[in-house]
């Protein structure tokens, strides 16, 4: 069964660097995913495409302050120079079959 | 712009039904597949449906199958969600999404989400 497991929060000061993580459960380490940003009282917003190979395509108007990366059936969202306005829910998303699976996200917060 | 806007969310008593609305505008909306995702309070994302392009494909959750119903009017660039037999457990907060390829089924990934519509499901 394909699962997205995402640690359920993390924090890092103002003007750091935070690196979050989505792992794919067994058996699925090939797959893309999908990172969404959702701020405080508003409706997610895409941020990227990531491949296993690391290789990424971002949203409409993404900072490159966000990037990604991959390691095996890890797929790692970076976001540097953190600012306050990052401080958020974080989504990873997959296909699985017949349907979309999503992790259970990461609250980020900014110190 | 790429805008969604939900509508027809509200309070609802178990049992009986709900249609909500997206009104999808900004982008050839006849092009692409779109989705539904709720999140119920303090939780996180729920894939509920999607529909290709051209409605020729369409999903469902395990745990909407039997009871919702998704449809599109392409002419009117609108996204539907018909929901029978509502459960205390569909309260969440719905958001219309759009698929990212055109000519796809709902396989494509998200790339623009809507703001969403409450539905609460109680006596």
């Amino acid at each position: 069964q394909l699962v997205l497991t995402q640690s359920p929060s993390a924090s890092a000061s103002l003007g750091a660097s935070v690196k979050l993580t989505c792992t794919l459960s067994s058996g699925h380490s090939s797959y893309a995913i999908a990172w969404h940003q959702q701020q405080p009282e508003k409706g997610p917003r895409y941020l990227m495409k990531l491949n296993s190979d690391g290789s990424h395509s971002k949203g409409d108007g993404i900072p490159d302050r966000f990037s990604g990366s991959s390691s095996g059936a890890e797929r790692y969202l970076t976001i540097s120079s953190l600012q306050s306005e990052d401080e958020a829910d974080y989504y990873c998303q997959t296909w699985g079959t017949g349907g979309w699976v999503f992790g259970g996200g990461t609250k980020l917060t900014v110190l | 712009e790429v805008q969604l806007v939900e509508s027809g969310g509200g309070l609802v008593q178990p049992g009986r039904s709900l249609r909500l609305s997206c009104a999808a505008s900004g982008f050839t909306f006849d092009d692409y597949a779109m989705h539904w995702v709720r999140q119920a309070p303090g939780k996180g994302l729920e894939w509920v449906s999607g529909i290709s392009w051209n409605s020729g494909s369409i999903g469902y959750a395990d745990s909407v199958k039997g009871r919702f119903t998704i449809s599109r009017d392409n002419a009117k660039n609108s996204l539907y969600l018909q929901m029978n037999s509502l459960r205390a457990e569909d309260t969440a907060l719905y958001y219309c999404a759009k698929g990212s390829t055109p000519l796809r089924g709902y396989d494509s990934l998200f790339d623009y989400w809507g703001q969403g519509t409450l539905v609460t499901v109680s006596s």
